[in-house]
């Protein structure tokens, strides 16, 4: 297996463009969790899904952000409008979670808006 | 309060040394403990992982969990440069909870 692939893996868009960040998990996998990292922040979850259903979106820092799982082997984090503030490394991870085996961890995308 | 907490450091420690590095967590149903290496400008990567309580070894790695204190430690014996991470302490409940991460330098 690829392992979690995400893409792009850098992203430059200017303020107010429309972003957008995508996610395949590792095949078989079926909780995806999207993270955004900053030095300030750390790691933090913003959503995660369970069998392609969105579990916990509390970590969504506002209406500009949203996510989706249309299906097993896809997802997507969007930002609309996009705003410097949000310009971060954004990590994909997958994991069997009711089996207790740890997530792994796409190479992120590196956001950068100016 | 959050969820997993770390000590953000930076924690320094001469080559040969013993690194230890230590994490607590809110929620007694927590079940799996796991420890993250973050290189920078990399993705974390799993190192250890721990169920019960207890040590458990893994080369220069050792992993202890003391859930009746919500405690979790990584101890890296003979720390070498390449060491030099960030750690990430992670516990799973119904979704993972990452602490922000410990910083780790092994100086030469």
């Amino acid at each position: 297996d690829a392992g979690v692939i995400q893409s792009p893996r850098h992203e430059v868009t200017e303020m107010g463009q429309e972003v957008t960040l995508r996610c395949k998990p590792i095949s078989g996998h079926n909780s995806l969790f999207w993270y955004r990292q900053t030095m300030m922040r750390g790691l933090e979850l913003l959503i995660y899904f369970n069998n392609n259903v969105p579990i916990d979106d509390s970590g969504m820092p506002e209406d500009r952000f949203s996510a989706k799982m249309p299906n097993a082997s896809f997802s997507t984090l969007k930002i609309q409008p996009s705003e410097p503030r949000d310009s971060a490394v954004y990590f994909c991870a997958s994991s069997l979670l009711q089996r207790n085996t740890e997530a792994f961890f796409g190479q992120g995308t590196r956001l950068t808006v100016v | 309060q959050k969820e997993v907490e770390q000590n953000s450091g930076p924690l320094s420690v001469p080559e040969g040394a013993i690194a230890s590095l230590n994490c607590t967590y809110s929620d007694r149903g927590s079940q799996s403990f796991f420890w993250y290496r973050q290189y920078s400008g990399k993705s974390p990567e799993l190192i250890m992982f721990i169920y019960s309580n207890g040590d458990k070894e893994d080369g220069r790695f050792t992993a202890q969990l003391n859930k009746a204190s919500q405690y979790v430690s990584l101890l890296i014996r003979d720390s070498q440069p390449s060491d030099s991470a960030t750690y990430l302490c992670a516990v799973t409940g119904n979704q993972f909870y990452f602490g922000t991460g410990t910083s780790l330098t092994v100086i030469p």
